[in-house]
């Protein structure tokens, strides 16, 4: 169980296109979801929380209207990066909460890598 | 504010031997969470195991287990039985304040076993 799905997996794209990625809890109600970004060896970085109904919370420093976040369904988020540059490739992760099973625990989506030319 | 902390950037292990990955965390809220990540090299972030602070044992599960001494404030994963399949990047992290449901992350430490 907690099986969560992104897609697409891998995109490239020219520069100043925008780009949506898709993460879907698939056997449980995912009230929150959380989108990460992750650079070469580097550790995870928190971009935002994604509430179901409501709007995203950004974390510090990064850009609301670069990064749009949607979250219209208990199993579905969007992170849409827009007008995008090269400086935004990197490895987008998205994670979801299932509080049904009275832990903290975050299942990760297996990520999407996004090359902007 | 809360920080996680992994000071081994690599590690080697031989095969079928046991190893500690390192972490230890900062943070002053009473309760909170524990938890280690795998991420091999195909990107995916695997869920190893959980640690309430609360939580009177050390977890387990597998070969996994979870050395948590909360006076030192330390998280450290213990693997046993080390395989090939286990080279892989480990994270460490910490549920954040006010059950936002929030993770931060530590550095992670790259393990690489030795057949």
């Amino acid at each position: 169980g907690a099986v969560v799905s992104q897609h697409p997996s891998r995109v490239i794209c020219k520069s100043g296109t925008s780009v949506k990625i898709e993460c879907r809890s698939l056997d449980f109600q995912a009230t929150t979801m959380f989108w990460y970004r992750q650079f070469p060896k580097q550790s995870l970085m928190l971009m935002a929380t994604s509430n179901e109904g409501s709007k995203a919370t950004y974390e510090q420093g990064v850009e609301k209207d670069k990064f749009l976040i949607n979250h219209a369904s208990l199993t579905l988020s969007t992170l849409t990066v827009t007008s995008a540059h090269p400086e935004d490739s990197s490895f987008y992760i998205c994670s979801a909460q299932d509080r049904g099973r009275g832990q903290e625990t975050q299942y990760f989506g297996p990520g999407t890598r996004l090359l902007v030319l | 504010a809360q920080k996680i902390t992994q000071t081994q950037p690599g590690m080697f292990v031989q095969e079928k031997e046991a190893v500690t990955l390192d972490c230890t965390y900062d943070t002053s809220d009473p309760s909170y969470g524990l938890f280690w990540y795998k991420q091999p090299s195909s990107g995916e972030m695997i869920f190893l195991i959980y640690q309430g602070s609360y939580d009177q044992q050390n977890a387990t599960e597998g070969r996994y287990s979870l050395n948590f001494q909360k006076a030192r404030k330390s998280a450290n994963l213990v693997i046993s039985a080390s395989q090939l399949g286990d080279s892989a990047m480990y994270f460490c992290a910490m549920g954040g304040s006010g059950n936002t449901g929030k993770l931060i992350f530590g550095q992670g430490t790259t393990l690489q076993v030795k057949p």
